[in-house]
C-alpha cells in the first residue's frame, strides 16, 4: 500500500534561519513526489515535484527538495526563511499519476 | 492555460438537506478529477476520483455521491447531509506526467 509520512506536525524557525520539513513515503514502484503549500482557507498550490533525474529539485519560492532513495524520504528545505512561508504544508506520492497519497499536514511557524 | 473552478465558495446547510458542489476545469481535455475533503485544516482525504466520463471511483463509504457528466465537470452531492459532513471540500485534476491542481475550495458547514 502506498502512504506518505510527515512526522512533525508543527515546525517552528525563526525568520532567517534554515528550515526543513519531514517527509517519508511507502510505495510500489516508481516513486513521484510532490510538495504542496496551503494558506488558510485556500487550495493547495503546487511547489515542486520529483519524477526523474537529479535527486535535488528546486522550486518555487526558494524552496528545494532532496529525493533519497534509500531513507525513503522527501524533505523540502529552504536555506533562509520567511514569515510568510508560514502556512501549512504537504507532501504527496504516486506511482502512476493516477491516484495521488499525501501526508497529513506540516504547520511551519516561521518567527519574526 | 488550464484553471480549475469550485462553487459555492462558502455553503450553510442544515441536517438533512441535499447537497451539490461543482467544479469544472478548463484549458485541458481529458484530465483526471478528484474530489477531497479536509477537516479542521489538515489532512486531506481522497473521496471520490474519476479518469474519464461516468468513471467513478469511491474510495471511502460515506453519506456522498459523485457524477461526471461532461469531460471537466465533477459533481459531489449527498441527499441528506449530517454534521459530520461538514468540512473544507476541494477538487483536483491532474493529467499526463504531472502533479495535481487544486481549487479554490467550498467551505461547509452543516448545523
Amino acid at each position: 500500500a502506498q502512504s506518505v509520512a510527515q512526522p512533525e506536525d508543527q515546525v517552528n524557525v525563526a525568520e532567517g534561519n534554515p528550515l526543513t520539513v519531514k517527509c517519508t513515503y511507502s510505495v510500489s514502484g516508481n516513486p513521484y513526489l510532490f510538495w504542496y503549500v496551503q494558506y488558510p482557507n485556500r487550495g493547495l498550490q503546487f511547489l515542486l515535484k520529483y519524477i526523474t533525474g537529479d535527486n535535488l529539485v528546486k522550486g518555487s519560492y526558494g524552496f528545494e527538495a532532496e529525493f533519497n532513495k534509500s531513507q525513503t524520504s522527501f524533505h523540502l528545505k529552504k536555506p533562509s526563511a520567511l514569515v510568510s512561508d508560514s502556512a501549512l504544508y504537504f507532501c504527496a506520492v504516486s506511482n502512476n499519476f493516477n491516484k495521488f497519497y499525501f501526508g497529513s499536514g506540516t504547520k511551519l511557524n516561521v518567527k519574526p | 492555460s488550464q484553471t480549475i473552478h469550485q462553487w459555492p465558495a462558502t455553503l450553510v446547510q442544515p441536517v438533512g438537506s441535499p447537497l451539490s458542489l461543482e467544479c469544472t476545469v478548463e484549458g485541458t481535455s481529458n484530465p483526471n478529477l478528484y474530489w477531497y475533503r479536509q477537516a479542521a485544516g489538515r489532512g486531506l482525504q481522497l473521496l471520490f476520483y474519476s479518469v474519464g466520463i461516468g468513471q467513478i471511483s469511491s474510495e471511502v463509504p460515506q453519506n456522498l455521491s459523485a457524477s461526471r457528466p461532461q469531460d471537466r465537470q465533477f459533481i459531489l452531492s449527498s441527499k441528506k447531509l449530517l454534521l459530520s459532513d461538514s468540512g473544507f471540500y476541494l477538487c483536483a485534476w491532474a493529467g499526463g506526467l504531472n502533479e495535481q491542481f487544486f481549487g479554490p475550495g467550498t467551505r461547509l458547514t452543516v448545523l
